[in-house]
């Protein structure tokens, strides 16, 4: 079974922060969540990972609680490119390397 | 660029016929993975492999082998193809990095019809 949940789909306008909840009450101490998304036609691509500290790159931000059970990714300024499906995830195995992918928020950016 | 090529983008097959689907990548990764992906039940990992030779199920092995000889290439193998097999299958690989970074690099996929 999957152990993130996130909303099915969200909106947001070209330009504005677009923000991803995930929840994964479930995880364990020393798992991590990855970020993916998967834009329509392509395979998925990965975005970014955390453990415990709010991590930042150059695609996007991800802020987890401090009791780890959810997280958000934050992307600042969305545009049109971004519409996609956003897969939050936690490894399946204690090696961290099989990841469990859910069934993801559809994100539709629009101007 | 790091790479990961699919033997095929399209395909389609008859009921009972054996498929080979072949996924090669460039980048000397030692974890290799099979998904299949499906309107509305999104991406679901059928096996992975840690080295050559050596294979581990996923959520759904079911009807489905691997083959995994050279470090660069990891192959599905469906034994007896049936119609609900149709659907894209994606393959990915990875190499343990610092600081959790199991990144995936998945190759285009290919769309498997099977009549």
């Amino acid at each position: 079974d999957a152990k993130t949940t996130q909303p099915t789909s969200m909106d947001c306008a070209e330009g504005r922060a677009a923000n991803l909840p995930c929840n994964h009450s479930t995880i364990s101490g020393n798992e991590y969540v990855y970020w993916y998304r998967q834009i329509h036609s392509q395979g998925p691509q990965y975005i970014i990972h955390g453990l415990k500290n709010n991590e930042t790159n150059e695609m996007a931000s991800l802020i987890i609680t401090e009791d780890r059970k959810s997280s958000t990714l934050i992307l600042p300024h969305a545009t049109l490119r971004d519409t996609a499906v956003y897969y939050c995830i936690v490894p399946r195995n204690q090696a961290g390397t099989a990841l469990i992918f859910g069934k993801g928020t559809t994100l539709s950016v629009s101007s | 660029d790091v790479k990961v090529t699919q033997s095929s983008r399209y395909l389609v097959k008859r009921t009972g016929e054996k498929v080979f689907l072949e996924c090669v990548q460039d980048m000397d990764h030692e974890n290799m993975f099979w998904y299949r992906q499906d309107p509305g039940l999104g991406l679901r990992l059928i096996y992975f492999s840690y080295d050559v030779k050596m294979k581990e199920k996923g959520d759904i092995p079911e009807g489905y082998s691997v083959s995994r000889e050279k470090k660069e290439r990891f192959s599905l193998i469906l034994e007896s193809a049936s119609t609900n097999q149709t659907s894209m299958y994606l393959c990915a690989s990875s190499s343990p990095g610092t600081s959790g970074r199991n990144e995936q690099f998945f190759g285009p996929g290919t769309r498997l019809t099977v009549l």
